[in-house]
């Protein structure tokens, strides 16, 4: 049972450019999240879903795009990526309150 | 605004002794509350949940305590081990605006000392 995936593990990206990061659940979960974790500090909610072809904005969607087509799967856009947007992001699934997460996407913007 | 607080970053103790980390929350609303545990490089885990309806859940050396009249919840754990050194982060489940959705405090870095 492979619970949340995501990929990739680790990324650098140039400033301006773009990218996908994956998430994927296998556990028909209807609830997705995508939070970012800075140093020293808790996890952000950038978006999140609550099934296939609803999407919300958490806390700091500025910079991201989400897209819910299938309930397996929530994929988080970046544009013109930025410094700002350098942290350590994790993916989750739930069913309601009890949410399992991804190992996590480290992405360093220079 | 932040609706759930844990205002102790760190948190040391030694092997044995009990831990306590506390979190305050804001919203009235909130369901559920959950701790997660997160080792470095990793995913958070579940650990314990506690009900808006309770005020004690218990699991094995792991008790969360719930003050609706306070806002507030804590967790305990007895005896501290060193591998239970990690970020403990509370979180709580309940309606904001439109949706139901999973709000993180800060988290506590819990050190247990041999």
């Amino acid at each position: 049972n492979a619970g949340v995936t995501q990929t990739p593990k680790f990324r650098i990206l140039k400033i301006g450019q773009s990218m996908t990061l994956q998430c994927a659940q296998d556990m028909n979960h209807n609830y997705m999240y995508w939070y970012r974790q800075d140093p020293g500090m808790g996890l952000k909610l950038i978006y999140y879903s609550v099934g296939a072809g609803i999407t919300d904005k958490g806390e700091v969607p500025n910079g991201y795009n989400v897209s819910r087509s299938t309930t397996e799967d929530f994929p988080l856009r970046l544009e013109l990526a930025a410094p700002s947007q350098t942290s350590v992001y994790f993916c989750a699934s739930s069913y309601r309150d009890e949410a399992f997460f991804g190992q996590g996407t480290r992405l360093t913007v220079v | 605004d932040q609706q759930v607080k844990q205002n102790s970053p760190s948190l040391s103790v030694q092997e044995g002794r009990i831990s306590i980390l506390n979190c305050d929350y804001t919203n009235s609303m909130f369901d559920y509350f959950l701790w997660y545990k997160k080792y470095p490089a990793e995913g958070p885990t579940f650990l314990i949940s506690i009900s808006s309806i309770k005020d004690k859940n218990e699991d094995g050396r792991f008790t969360v305590f719930l003050n609706k009249s306070a806002k507030h919840l804590s967790l305990h754990i007895v005896p501290s081990q060193p591998g239970d050194s990690a970020v403990y982060f509370c979180a709580a489940w309940g309606p904001q605006g439109s949706n139901y959705k999973l709000t993180f405090g800060k988290g506590t870095l819990l050190t247990v000392n041999p």
